[in-house]
């Protein structure tokens, strides 16, 4: 069974902090990793991420993906209030349509 | 304007009413699914679509149905709806065609809040 474990679950910071959000994942024939971000409403595409070590960047955000630790990070510098959201990660399987998304991080910025 | 559109996008039912929560998307995109958000779980898949009239389930199928008789469509189906489906249910839709194309973006509807009492 596919697996996404996101890391921490909740994260509490003060704008302009750095941030690291973490996920691993166990996915049978891997696809590609999807990052969304959630505020009071339907998630948001972030980055799509299918190559080890290409780091894909928008604006502040950035990700990267390790093919080899089964890993990817999503990084935000000078954090906003206005990134306080939920940031899932996904992980898609090649052979079939399956998305595995993993339980997600709370972040919240605080002024 | 590109979109998935879902309705009812509040429904307060009672257990055993069979409902439909429709979703429909106008971006031509042939992979489609369903999904439910419950508070600390993520969005857990319950079914998808690969094309019109291809369907399989995801990790939690029980109690739900579906049908892709249309590209654009792909209604859930609760036949007997029970308190445990209480959720927050999302449709995305996505190209998804080749591996390395790209096109795994999956563009979410705007949510249908369940309460089964």
């Amino acid at each position: 069974e596919d697996k996404v474990v996101q890391s921490p679950l909740s994260l509490v910071v003060h704008e302009g902090d750095t941030v690291t959000l973490n996920c691993s994942y166990e996915v049978t024939n891997f696809r590609s990793l999807l990052w969304y971000k959630q505020e009071k409403k339907a998630p948001t595409f972030l980055f799509m991420l299918t190559s080890s070590g290409i780091e894909k960047k928008s604006g502040r955000l950035s990700s990267i993906l390790d093919k080899k630790e089964l890993s990817s990070i999503l990084n935000i510098t000078a954090t906003q209030t206005g990134d306080s959201a939920i940031y899932l990660c996904a992980g898609l399987n090649t052979n079939a349509g399956k998305s595995t998304f993993g339980d997600g991080t709370t972040l919240t910025v605080k002024p | 304007e590109a979109q998935v559109t879902q309705n009812p996008r509040y429904l307060i039912t009672v257990t055993g009413k069979k409902l439909t929560v429709t979703c429909s998307q106008n971006m031509n995109h042939e992979y489609m699914s369903w999904y439910r958000q419950d508070p600390g779980l993520g969005l857990r898949q319950i079914y998808y679509s690969m094309n019109v009239e291809v369907t399989d389930k995801g990790d939690v199928p029980e109690g739900y149905k579906v049908s892709r008789k249309e590209k654009r469509n792909f209604p859930l189906i609760l036949e007997s709806p029970s308190p445990n489906q209480t959720s927050l249910y999302f449709c995305a839709s996505s190209l998804r065609r080749g591996v390395g194309s790209g096109t795994d973006t999956q563009y979410f509807g705007p949510g249908t809040r369940l309460t089964v009492l």
